[in-house]
């Protein structure tokens, strides 16, 4: 996860909160990317964004959003309008190519 | 992107070599395989990627036959810190250069003493 940092580590909300995902980093990467897993399963792509102030949407898009204000951030908000958003998130950088970097991840636990 | 298909688990042992096949029928002329291994709450770690035939890193060997139809990630003298989920991904880069790439549900390596 070097040069990649997600915060907190572990999330709570109550049902019906929005709630931001940090992630920044210093790897001067100018693609970052957002994924969820659910137990058991593989990763997901919710956004992504290979440009300041452009981001496009990824599989399951559907009650979320983010900004790409600062090459070095790119928050995540979970939104109430998602429907099941307990879940384990991770946030990725890449330069060109297929490698992409990957954080720590932040788990989200929505009652 | 193309689909693939590897084994949910695979069971081995301390100093043993593990091969994982990955099968990805309809792979196009412009994807490549990439490799990902991933621990418990942490997130994927790249592993080794290739196009043709055999690729070798300080980690793992990929051999990949000439119609590209499967690929094989083996890791040799496995130890048990080798336990974790290993992900075949097949992609193509867009214009800009950047790849966005798909997880299957992968393989759980089980290494035992």
């Amino acid at each position: 996860d070097g040069g990649i940092t997600q915060s907190p580590k572990y999330l709570f909300r109550k049902e019906g909160q929005n709630v931001t995902l940090s992630c920044e980093q210093n790897l001067n990467h100018d693609a970052m990317y957002w994924y969820r897993q659910d137990p058991g399963q593989g990763l997901r792509l919710i956004y992504y964004s290979q440009i300041v102030n452009d981001f496009q949407k990824g599989d399951i898009a559907e009650g979320y959003s983010v900004s790409r204000e600062k090459k070095e951030s790119f928050p995540l908000t979970v939104t109430s309008a998602q429907k099941n958003p307990t879940a384990f998130y991770l946030c990725a950088t890449s330069p060109p190519g297929p490698e992409q970097y990957f954080g720590p991840g932040t788990r989200l636990t929505v009652t | 992107l193309a689909k693939t298909t590897q084994p949910i688990s695979m069971d081995s042992y301390e100093g043993q070599e593990v091969n994982i096949t990955c099968s990805h029928n309809n792979i196009a002329t412009n994807d490549y395989i990439t490799w990902y291994q991933q621990f418990p709450s942490q997130g994927p770690r790249f592993i080794i990627q290739g196009y043709k035939t055999k690729v070798t890193n300080e980690v793992a060997s990929l051999f990949i036959p000439a119609d590209r139809k499967s690929s094989t990630l083996s890791l040799p003298r496995v130890s048990l810190s080798d336990t974790a989920v290993y992900y075949c991904l097949v992609g193509d880069m867009n214009l800009s250069g950047y790849s966005t790439l798909t997880f299957g549900k992968g393989t759980m390596l089980l290494v035992s003493p």
